[in-house]
């Protein structure tokens, strides 16, 4: 089963410092989404690819993240200067394009510790 | 603004009872409604998709049904066991073609 795959699972890192993680999706599905989530909360939506264009952007995803798919395949999110408060799974999803009618499949996820 | 909410936010039963999970949505203008099953630490896992035409969707013990009109949703699950223990979020997709989830319903089945 190739479902969405997401590195690293787990990520701890100090204030400032920098981390990426990456989201492989289903190999058919063209739109991508990323996706944070805080202990006890719904996931929030970040931002969205289809293809290799990024289309949504969440007035959550500040200046120091950035999101990619060069070749529209796979994503990265990159974290500048990390914070406290970013502490949270990130999750990854995909799905195949259509008129919205295509169910999200979402990865594990990346659980970020910022100490 | 979308908003999705989830009652109850937890729920305790004891083993083989049926239960309902509520979803409310403040935006009837959804092209679908889907409902994700979460275990500790791990990711989503789709449990149904109910497409904005449809009233409901039936997965083994789960159903689902969808009121549009009125912004509600409600996850049926029949003869509760252990091993349905999770987090319960539904979600609405609307324009932009993003999900907005609910907070979820954490729900214990006690043998």
């Amino acid at each position: 089963d190739t479902g969405v795959s997401q590195d690293p699972r787990h990520k701890i890192t100090k204030r400032g410092q920098n981390v990426t993680f990456r989201c492989d999706p289903i190999s058919e599905h063209n739109r991508l989404y990323w996706y944070r989530q805080t202990l006890g909360q719904g996931p929030e939506f970040l931002t969205y690819f289809q293809n290799e264009a990024q289309l949504e952007k969440s007035r959550l995803l500040s200046d120091r993240f950035s999101a990619e798919r060069p070749k529209g395949s796979f994503s990265t999110l990159e974290i500048q200067r990390t914070e406290q408060g970013d502490s949270a799974m990130y999750l990854c999803a995909s799905s195949s394009v259509g008129t919205g009618l295509s169910p999200l499949h979402f990865g594990n996820g990346t659980r970020l510790t910022v100490t | 603004k979308q908003e999705v909410t989830q009652i109850p936010a937890a729920l305790s039963v004891p083993e083989g009872e049926n239960l309902v999970l509520n979803c409310s949505f403040t935006d009837s203008a959804i092209y679908n409604l889907q409902w994700f099953r979460q275990d500790p630490g791990k990711g989503l896992t789709s449990l149904l998709l109910i497409q904005s035409s449809q009233r409901e969707q039936t997965s083994g013990r789960l159903n689902a049904s969808l009121d549009k009109s009125s912004g509600r949703s409600t996850l049926y699950i029949a003869a509760s066991q252990p091993g349905d223990s999770a987090t319960y979020l539904c979600a609405v997709r609307h324009a932009g073609n993003m999900l907005t989830f609910g907070g979820g319903t954490r729900l214990m089945v006690k043998p």
